[in-house]
């Protein structure tokens, strides 16, 4: 079973802040690293999915990294905002094969207006 | 509609019963999920299926089964419902072959063990 952590498991930020938070996963049979994002009441959805090293993905103020050789990936929200308060989970894609996905515990970052 | 539909999305049962929970989905994908949320623990995988004829354990299997009628399906059952398996529950589909798809979620089924 893959072990995956997350940090800081909590956030609050003020509106306008930027944040940012980390994801570790073993880094041998590494195969892809999604992120998600779970708002309250409502299904996780797919933010990226990253699977080559040193690559970096932006959707809005969102963006986030991936270090394949050491095992980590940073997402990071810009000028943070209320609507942006949600849990965001990753899951390390430890084979194309396998098919498994597990989850981190996730990071709920809450911002306040 | 929902590409990933779950039924029930909310039930309430008694210690014992069997419970069953439905998953179908009009993504045409081969690969289905289900896992469970619990505060603070995430989200944790229960079985998953490559196809009708490749079912997986996840990381909690024990007091679950799964059954896939079809591509398009994928049920969850609790055969003897306790107190510990009140949770939500998610079902997930993704497309396997094009490398590693993103997971679609359904809408989550609240289960309630009394």
């Amino acid at each position: 079973i893959l072990n995956v952590e997350q940090s800081p498991q909590s956030l609050h930020v003020q509106e306008g802040d930027s944040t940012n938070f980390t994801c570790s996963f073993p880094s041998s049979n590494f195969y892809a690293l999604h992120w998600y994002r779970w708002e309250t009441a409502k299904s996780p959805e797919a933010l990226f999915v990253m699977t080559l090293n040193g690559d970096e993905k932006k959707k809005g103020r969102i963006s986030a990294t991936l270090n394949t050789k050491e095992g980590y990936s940073y997402l990071y929200i810009k000028g943070s905002q209320p609507e942006d308060s949600a849990t965001y989970l990753c899951a390390p894609d430890g084979s194309s094969n396998t098919g498994k996905l597990i989850f981190g515990q996730g990071t709920t970052l809450q911002v306040k207006p | 509609d929902a590409d990933v539909t779950q039924t029930p999305r909310n039930r309430i049962t008694k210690t014992g019963k069997r419970i069953m929970l439905e998953c179908s989905q009009t993504k045409g994908h081969d690969r289905m999920y289900w896992y469970r949320q619990d505060p603070g623990l995430g989200l944790r995988l229960i079985y998953y299926s490559f196809d009708v004829k490749d079912i997986n354990k996840g990381e909690i299997s024990d007091g679950y089964s799964v059954s896939r009628q079809a591509q398009a399906k994928f049920s969850l059952s609790l055969e003897s419902a306790i107190p510990n398996q009140t949770a939500l529950y998610f079902c997930a589909t993704r497309l396997g072959q094009a490398g590693s798809g993103e997971l679609f979620f359904g809408e989550g089924s609240r289960l309630t063990v009394l």
